[in-house]
């Protein structure tokens, strides 16, 4: 079965760190791009990262400088180091896998066409 | 940096009825990069429809989108009662990379 699997929520202090996995199955998690994407609680969907297959990296100015990315492609598996958290990253993280597009003089975009059932990540004191 | 109204924000109707959903930018989407997403409480976020107007793999026919330039919409030509969740349009074609819009929630009349 052709699946995303997220682990690794919890609560966590503010200022404090935690590290997201994502166990992929079914298909060649080597020849995707891969992403997260976190949801606050009744609200929309927030694109927070993206690793490509040769491991290029990508990020929204809200996370950058405080998570980081990583893949472990001998293990299907995605990773999300997220440290220096806030209260308003409070959600629900997602990872997805990613379909590529070009689009000149613009950074990379995709759209998202698999999706774990997510992990929640609560961030308070 | 471009911004995605959609609306209704919430929409009433009933099974076998047809629903219509908008997504407008604030700014040309670039190549109709525009994609549907349907939300089920408690789910993830599944794939609809992609490049504006193409159908994801298993999706019903019953749902279709169209449109271009900064105007998009998904039409569910029959509503059946496992479609009546919340549905988020998102554009992948410009900068910012990777926006969603607020989200149109479709409930029960």
């Amino acid at each position: 079965e052709v699946q995303l699997v997220e682990s690794g929520g919890g609560l966590v202090q503010p200022g404090g760190s935690l590290r997201l996995s994502c166990a992929a199955s079914g298909f060649t998690f080597s020849s995707y791009d891969m992403h997260w994407v976190r949801q606050a609680t009744g609200k929309g969907l927030e694109w927070v990262s993206a690793i490509g297959t040769a491991g290029d990296t990508y990020y929204p100015g809200s996370v950058k400088g405080r998570f980081t990315i990583s893949r472990e492609n001998a293990k299907n598996s995605l990773y999300l180091q997220m440290n220096s958290l806030r209260a308003g990253d409070t959600a629900v993280y997602y990872c997805a896998r990613g379909k590529p597009v070009v689009v000149v003089a613009a950074p990379p975009n995709w759209y998202f066409d698999l999706w774990g059932r997510g992990t929640l990540v609560t961030v308070s004191s | 940096e471009i911004v995605l109204t959609q609306s209704p924000g919430t929409l009433s109707l009933s099974p076998g009825e047809r629903a219509t959903l908008s997504c407008r930018a604030s700014q040309s989407v670039s190549s109709s990069y525009l994609a549907w997403y349907q939300q089920k409480p408690g789910q993830a976020p599944r794939l609809l429809i992609y490049g504006a107007s193409s159908r994801a793999t298993g999706i019903p026919d019953r749902f279709s989108g169209s449109g271009s330039g900064t105007d998009f919409t998904l039409t569910i030509s029959r509503l059946e009662p496992e479609d009546f969740a919340v549905y988020y349009c998102q554009q992948y074609g410009s900068s910012p990379p990777n926006t969603f819009g607020q989200g149109t929630r479709l409930e029960i009349k």
